[in-house]
């Protein structure tokens, strides 16, 4: 069974500075990567998608994904306020079975 | 914009009494999932529908029940709720089974006492 894990639990940055999260995959079919926030009381909203080794860049937000080390990582540019929130880690296998990771509680401080 | 909507949003009920949350989604979209997401925030799928049909069904109690009158919605009933049903409930929808982001309303917190 797919496991999804995330780090760190937590990390608080200064409001410019560059935030970096991680989620490690143990499934290597997996081929469906995206990250997903959560600010409080609110449902998901998807940041980036990555389907291939390599970066994806949307806006502030960079996925970096390498499938041979089972690691997909998102940076955070200029962090500010508004981007404390919870990012979850969803893996998909090509079987299309999703699994979300426990989750990173991310704090911008201004 | 929202467009999965969910209600109510918040519901305190009492051991043993049924509750339902209701889905709605406006993008026109297949496919539909209840997931459950509890204090730390981890998230279980639950149930998901293609086209009105179960497609997923993952060991939940039985007193769990979705309900689906067409493919833009996707009900959730609790019969005789226990303490441990006391979580968030996420109702998201995709456009196809697999492989696709998935759109998430606001979710419903029900708190059991």
């Amino acid at each position: 069974q797919q496991k999804v894990q995330q780090s760190p639990e937590s990390l608080t940055v200064s409001e410019g500075a560059m935030a970096s999260l991680n989620c490690t995959f143990s499934d290597g079919t997996s081929n469906n990567f995206r990250w997903y926030r959560q600010h409080s009381a609110k449902g998901l909203e998807v940041l980036v998608s990555i389907f291939s080794d390599g970066e994806k860049e949307e806006g502030r937000f960079t996925a970096h994904l390498n499938r041979a080390n089972l690691h997909v990582s998102l940076h955070i540019r200029e962090p500010q306020p508004s981007d404390s929130a919870v990012y979850l880690c969803a893996v998909s296998t090509n079987t299309g079975k999703l699994t979300f990771g426990d989750g990173t509680v991310l704090t911008v401080k201004p | 914009e929202t467009a999965v909507f969910q209600t109510p949003n918040y519901h305190v009920t009492q051991v043993g009494n049924e509750v339902s949350f209701n889905c709605k989604q406006t993008l026109g979209h297949d496919t539909m999932y209840w997931y459950k997401q509890d204090s730390k925030k981890l998230l279980k799928i639950m149930f998901s529908y293609n086209n009105k049909q179960l497609i997923v069904n993952e060991t939940v109690p039985r007193r769990f029940s979705p309900q689906s009158s067409d493919k833009a919605h996707l009900n959730l009933r609790i019969k005789s709720v226990e303490p441990e049903d006391s979580a968030v409930y996420l109702c998201a929808s995709s456009l196809l089974v697999s492989g696709n982001t998935l759109y998430f309303g606001e979710g419903s917190r029900l708190i059991v006492v």
